[in-house]
């Protein structure tokens, strides 16, 4: 089945600065979804992307489609505590019922 | 409003003792699912339902089961439960079209253990 690279595993900011995680598929995606866990929860559907290189918003998150759609990312602007959680990138495609997760980036900020 | 609501949160057995996980939903999507999650893991699907129709991944362990009574209501059983079936559950809900099935909502999870 189709994998991808979810870049970095870990990532320890102090808060005020900017994050961003990866996903890198080595196969041409349909669409890419991204999801967010907080620890001890459960994930929450954040955004879907489909178009050649799409960006969307979310007030401090930006979430990019690469032209080729084989990569995206998530940027999250000047963090806060709040944005503390896992951070998944799911490249299920049309025919797939499972989520096919990347193994995640956890993020840890610092106060 | 919690629209996935899975019962209990939190759930202790034995080695070997049958227990079952609820799921309901008020979205009243077409599509159900439950993962289980081990520390540190991406969530890994054990089955879905699209509507009555029931869709076992090909590497589910026997021992897991599940029932779909009616479109609200989904359950985990777990026929004997092992030291090694400890974990998060997590039921999810999509509705079935193309592009939204992968826009999942998941419940806060039945937290596992088993003595």
């Amino acid at each position: 089945g189709q994998q991808v690279m979810q870049i970095p595993q870990y990532q320890h900011v102090q808060e005020g600065e900017d994050f961003t995680t990866y996903c890198n598929s080595s196969t041409t995606l349909s669409n890419i979804q991204w999801y967010k866990q907080r620890p001890g929860g459960h994930p929450v559907f954040l955004i879907q992307l489909v178009k050649s290189g799409e960006v969307k918003k979310q007030k401090r998150l930006t979430f990019q489609f690469g032209e080729a759609k084989k990569n995206s990312s998530l940027h999250i602007t000047a963090t806060q505590t709040t944005d503390v959680g896992t951070y998944f990138c799911d490249i299920s495609g049309a025919g797939s019922y499972q989520l096919t997760f990347g193994k995640g980036t956890k993020l840890s900020v610092i106060p | 409003d919690a629209m996935v609501i899975q019962n209990p949160r939190y759930q202790v057995t034995q080695f070997g003792k049958p227990v079952t996980l609820s799921c309901s939903q008020t979205l009243n999507h077409n599509v159900m699912y439950w993962y289980q999650q081990k520390s540190s893991q991406a969530p890994k699907l054990l089955f879905h339902y699209y509507d009555k129709d029931f869709n076992n991944e090909a590497d589910t362990p026997d021992n897991f089961q599940s029932r779909r009574p009616n479109t609200s209501f989904c359950f985990l059983d777990i026929r004997s439960p092992g030291l090694g079936d400890a974990a998060m559950y997590l039921c999810a809900t999509s509705r079935g079209s193309k592009l939204a099935k992968n826009i999942q909502y998941f419940g806060a999870g039945t937290r596992l253990s088993v003595l």
